[in-house]
């Protein structure tokens, strides 16, 4: 299976509400990356965090990692209607001199206006 | 700049044609990745180079897919023969260092193999 599974694989929400998505891997990892995805675009980076952090927050964005349980959280907070797009993880983790790159199954998130 | 560039955006073509996806990264960007994206698979690594070379292909599905980087500012994406389950978005995208840094995505190529 992939390295990154998201939870859930959709969310509707209602505008103003919090948004939290999850992530799991299997192994061990170097960083681990938020993207979003606009229907039909390509992705756009949102945060990263390494594997020795716990917690990043960035503008109504906070992520934590777990690297006990290899699991990562993105948390949207007052969310918008223009949140509405898929998110993925990405984990990268190096293993015989190559970094591998791989992206999670992603969550669809909808906020209602 | 004008971020990661992809041509074409959409691609038709019938099956055992030759497609060839191109790409143009962001000025400066030493490492380029191609991705390919559809429903089943989700997002998939298919290739990636370090300064215009494979460092890993292990992602490519066939012979049939090849890629190339003969110079910082430009790579191919090449399928041949083509498969109607080739279809799929592919993505190109770019970043300075590989480990830390954030992955420029291009708007990607829908392609469609009848």
């Amino acid at each position: 299976s992939q390295q990154g599974e998201e939870d859930p694989q959709a969310l509707s929400i209602q505008e103003g509400e919090n948004a939290t998505m999850n992530c799991s891997y299997k192994t061990s990892i170097n960083n681990l990356q938020w993207y979003r995805q606009n229907s039909g675009r390509g992705l756009v980076h949102l945060i990263l965090i390494r594997s020795n952090e716990r917690e990043k927050h960035s503008g109504r964005l906070r992520v934590t990692l777990d690297t006990s349980k290899k699991s990562s959280s993105l948390l949207i907070t007052a969310s918008r209607a223009a949140d509405t797009a898929s998110y993925f993880c990405a984990t990268v983790r190096t293993t015989s001199g190559t970094y591998k790159y791989i992206f999670g199954t992603g969550t669809r998130l909808k906020v209602l206006a | 700049d004008a971020g990661v560039i992809q041509s074409p955006r959409h691609e038709v073509t019938e099956m055992g044609q030759e497609v060839t996806l191109r790409c143009k990264p962001i000025s400066g960007h030493d490492y380029l990745f191609w991705y390919r994206q559809t429903m089943m698979r989700g997002l998939e690594l298919l290739i990636y180079f370090n300064n215009n070379v494979p460092i890993d292909d292990s992602g490519m599905p066939e012979d049939r897919f090849s890629a190339k980087m003969p110079n910082a500012s430009f790579s191919t994406l090449k399928i041949q023969p083509s498969e109607p389950r080739d279809s799929a978005v592919y993505f190109c995208a770019s970043s300075f260092r590989i480990s830390t840094d954030t992955q420029y995505f291009g708007p990607g190529t829908r392609l469609t193999v009848l």
